[in-house]
């Protein structure tokens, strides 16, 4: 299984609390990325890691949102103070990176409830 | 501001008919575009994509069409079968930010027998 993974698959937290979701990417990717799909929605780009440059965190929909991604491999996306308009689908990918042709393979999402 | 459209929400063609899937986009810029399928508690799977230097790409039964002028796209699956169903997301991105894929909202495809 050497697909994109992610943990853990659902969360449930209450308002106010702080939450970590991982994302283990295809070995020798180096790109990474995160999105949400909230309900009835598309997926909405949040942040990149392409490599050792600095991620592209133009997507991120406030400053409670950040993202670190390790060794160029595992990546963490924070959430601190959830509110519930954070209840989605937070979904990882990634690519072999770069430009050109470059497909972005998925994980299966960590589902996520503030209540 | 919604630059990739799918206008159409759901869409149910018989088993062995064409599903003809639409996208609109509004930011010329954009340079790649891409089908994802997703099934239900899964993460979208990679289907077929084009570059905008292209009108066509076919990979079996998967036809990607674009028309610049018009912005739009469009996806043919001939023939479709029962496992196809599911939603199907058009995305797009643009050269100086080619990590950005900006999605729809996707349509959903049932296809009965």
């Amino acid at each position: 299984g050497a697909g994109v993974s992610q943990s853990p698959s659902n969360k449930v937290t209450e308002k106010g609390k702080d939450v970590e979701l991982r994302c283990d990417p295809i070995s020798g990717h180096t790109a990474l990325y995160w999105y949400r799909q909230s309900l009835g929605q598309g997926l909405e780009f949040l942040i990149y890691f392409q490599g050792n440059s600095a991620p592209d965190k133009s997507g991120l929909p406030s400053d409670r949102f950040s993202a670190e991604r390790t060794g160029g491999s595992v990546s963490t996306l924070t959430i601190q103070r959830t509110q519930q308009e954070d209840s989605a689908v937070y979904l990882c990918a990634s690519s072999p990176g770069g430009p050109g042709e470059n497909i972005q393979y998925f994980g299966a999402g960590t589902r996520l409830s503030v209540l | 501001d919604q630059q990739v459209k799918q206008n159409s929400p759901s869409l149910s063609v018989q088993e062995g008919r064409i599903s003809i899937l639409n996208c609109d986009y509004t930011n010329s810029m954009f340079d790649y575009f891409l089908w994802y399928k997703k099934y239900p508690a899964e993460g979208p799977t990679f289907l077929i994509s084009i570059s905008s230097i292209k009108d066509k790409n076919e990979d079996g039964r998967f036809t990607v069409f674009l028309n610049k002028s018009a912005k739009h796209l469009s996806l043919h699956i001939v023939p479709s079968q029962p496992g196809d169903s599911a939603v199907y997301f058009c995305a797009a991105r643009t050269a100086d930010s080619w990590g950005k894929l900006q999605f729809g909202a996707g349509t959903q495809v049932v296809v009965t027998p």
